[in-house]
């Protein structure tokens, strides 16, 4: 167990819908980050959140957003979902900056699908 | 801008070695290695920062080449506990330095 908790664990939706994901990151952890995982395919970086404002943004689509709050939880907004946006999405947490030598603990996932 | 990593895939017989490579177009500040198994979170492995810093388990080495921003994973007298794939994160110089850019993977099959 990472410390790290999303929620839900599973998610089954429609086309065209809105979702909303939840991180909860390891007590002490300011920095959150959020990957898409499809089908066999690596870690997609989204985007970044540290001590409540957006860090870095990577591949995150427009209908996607995020927010850090000031309790460091986070949340994922996917709207006008399609078909291809099905995949696991990870969050995980840092103390600090993974350049500084920070070590990323992940959640569990949350494996969303679309029909 | 993503790390090409190499092989894509690997089969080992218990008790052999093998060594995972990561490599960069772009000047590393840091790379990272975490192992993940199939529907599961990656785990962290080890974190090589330049200036030859290191952190991670004690079980697992790896090196860091500065110059050819490169970096190799070796695993020695494998178990069949180390199936996974592995995938390599590196920080480049003139970003954020806060996030990581991960490869592809390498998938790892251990066999008795």
């Amino acid at each position: 167990d990472s410390g790290v908790t999303q929620t839900p664990k599973h998610l089954i939706t429609a086309t065209g819908q809105r979702v909303t994901l939840r991180c909860s990151p390891r007590s002490g952890d300011l920095s959150v980050y959020w990957y898409q995982q499809s089908l066999d395919q690596g870690l997609q970086f989204l985007i970044q959140y540290y001590n409540g404002e957006e860090r870095a943004k990577g591949n995150i689509l427009e209908r996607f957003s995020a927010q850090q709050f000031p309790d460091l939880h986070s949340e994922l907004n996917l709207s006008s979902l399609e078909l291809g946006d099905s995949a696991l999405y990870f969050c995980a947490s840092s103390v600090g900056l993974s350049g500084a030598g920070n070590e990323q603990f992940f959640g569990p996932g949350t494996r969303l699908t679309v029909l | 801008q993503q790390p090409v990593q190499s092989p894509q895939a690997v089969i080992l017989r218990e008790g052999e070695d093998a060594v995972i490579n990561c490599s960069s177009s772009k000047a590393l500040y840091s790379v990272h290695w975490y192992r993940q198994k199939h529907g599961e979170a990656p785990i962290f492995l080890m974190i090589l920062l330049k200036g030859g810093e290191q952190k991670g388990h004690d079980k697992i080495s790896a090196s860091f080449n500065e110059k050819k921003q490169q970096s190799s994973l070796y695993l020695t007298a494998s178990q069949l506990s180390y199936s996974g794939t592995y995938f390599c994160g590196t920080v480049h110089y003139g970003g954020s330095q806060g996030n990581l850019i991960f490869g592809k993977g390498t998938k790892l099959s251990v066999k008795p």
